[in-house]
């Protein structure tokens, strides 16, 4: 199976502030279609998983364009440019081109 | 809107079997891949596995495959989980999702005798 590594486990952060979250592949992501299926989650206390982002870097709908992401191959990255208090949660990465797909272990987002 | 609701879970008995069930509206179910995902108490995620628009093909975890089956209905535009001789590690929060970008609110599965 695929291991997907975020790094770091837990980020603190004041508002306003710019952060960056990895999430680093055991393989390749990239399908032999030319595709890269990575996508990003943020899942609020008491609430189910939201997605922020699919295909490496397109936002879903309705995210707030200060979340962006890039990468390629094995390595992501999630960036949000200018916290804001409803951004706090856990981030979690997920791939999809091999299967079974996997997550990662997640990325608490706490105000400093 | 999309939304997605799941039901059936609960407290079960070790080797004891549970449906769950997923109704979708807001979209033409028939129209989208389905999949099941379980979080665990340690907020672990898991895939469990995924259904084609019509049902033709499930794709499943490796693990799971032996136990757990993937359907749906779609003149109820409901997604289906049957889980069999259900483990304590199965304990879970299980959520359905339309093409892993909606999910639903999720429902709690605990197994213990």
């Amino acid at each position: 199976d695929v291991v997907l590594t975020q790094t770091p486990s837990t980020l603190s952060a004041t508002i306003g502030q710019s952060v960056s979250i990895s999430c680093r592949s055991s393989q390749s992501l990239l399908d032999s279609a030319g595709n890269t299926y990575l996508y990003w989650y943020l899942q609020r206390p008491g609430q189910s998983p939201q997605l922020l982002i699919y295909l490496v870097s397109n936002l879903g709908s309705g995210v707030p364009n200060r979340f962006s992401g890039s990468g390629s191959g094995t390595d992501f990255t999630l960036k949000i440019s200018g916290v804001e208090a409803e951004d706090l949660g856990v981030y979690y990465c997920m791939q999809a081109t091999h299967a079974p797909y996997t997550f990662g272990a997640g990325t608490k987002l706490e105000l400093k | 809107e999309v939304q997605l609701v799941e039901s059936g879970g609960g407290l079960v008995q070790p080797g004891a079997s549970l449906k769950l069930s997923c109704v979708a509206s807001g979209f033409t179910f028939s129209d989208y891949w389905m999949s099941w995902v379980r979080q665990t108490p340690g907020k672990t995620m898991e895939w469990i596995g995924d259904i084609k628009y019509d049902g033709s093909y499930t794709n499943y975890a490796p693990s799971l495959k032996n136990r757990f089956t993937i359907s749906r209905d779609n003149a109820k535009s409901t997604l289906y989980l049957q889980m069999s001789n259900v483990r304590s590690e199965d304990t879970a929060t299980y959520y359905c999702t339309r093409d892993l970008g909606y999910w639903g609110q999720g429902v709690m599965v605990t197994v213990s005798s």
